[in-house]
């Protein structure tokens, strides 16, 4: 089953717009990553944030990382038609930092 | 580098059959993880070896099973094949620290 919840399911916006994706976890983590994924096609990965972090940036991406409120959320700024894809964040355990728990994911469509 | 790569891109096959996934990971990558994707239950992990041992696994039956080489490459199997099988399986390598590297999965149809 999965973990976490990402908020909104989908997402429609403008190129130049910024794109705000939430998502949500249950247990203790070691890290959360977030991946990019072009329909039906293998999935990127964008970013990791290690549980001791608050933000990280890379790029036009930003994400930030409240262990209290067990969220997370990804910014992509000044967004592309190029960016158009489903985006999964996905954590990692102590015992298990690469059998990663994924979200279900947000689909994000860029109107150019 | 090249990257992950999984053999064979597409497969059909019939319920009760069995069907065996290869997944060859980044050059000096000793982590290889698989996951299945539906629509209906997303992405969900199956299993993890590095260095030939099964270091993770998911919550998956018994007829899924996996390994791996010394060369690091691995397979999985799945044996009995039911209709809720079909998915897209995907192989991910990693050296060893968080991020995953994944390959362009393997779908597979049962019919």
């Amino acid at each position: 089953s999965q973990q976490g919840e990402e908020d909104p399911q989908a997402l429609s916006i403008q190129e130049g717009e910024n794109a705000t994706m939430n998502c949500s976890y249950k247990t203790s983590i070691n890290n959360l990553q977030w991946y990019r994924q072009n329909s039906g096609r293998g999935l990127v990965h964008l970013i990791l944030i290690r549980s001791n972090e608050r933000e990280k940036h890379s790029g036009r991406l930003r994400v930030t990382l409240d262990t209290s409120k067990k969220s997370s959320s990804l910014l992509i700024t000044a967004s592309r038609a190029a960016d158009t894809a489903s985006y999964f964040c996905a954590t990692g355990t102590d015992t298990g930092r690469r059998a990663l728990t994924f979200g279900s994911g947000t689909r994000l469509q860029v109107q150019p | 580098k090249a990257g992950v790569t999984q053999t064979p891109r597409y497969l059909i096959k019939t319920r009760g059959q069995q069907v065996t996934l290869s997944c060859s990971p980044i050059s000096g990558h000793r982590s290889v993880s698989w996951y299945q994707q539906t629509p209906g239950q997303g992405l969900q992990f199956l299993f993890e070896y590095f260095s030939e041992t099964q270091r993770n696994k998911g919550n998956f039956p018994g007829r899924f099973s996996g390994r791996q080489f010394s060369n690091s490459r691995s397979e999985m199997n799945v044996s009995t094949l039911e209709l809720g099988d079909s998915a897209l399986y995907l192989c991910a390598s990693s050296p060893g620290y968080g991020e995953l590297f994944f390959g362009e999965g393997s779908r597979l149809t049962v019919l």
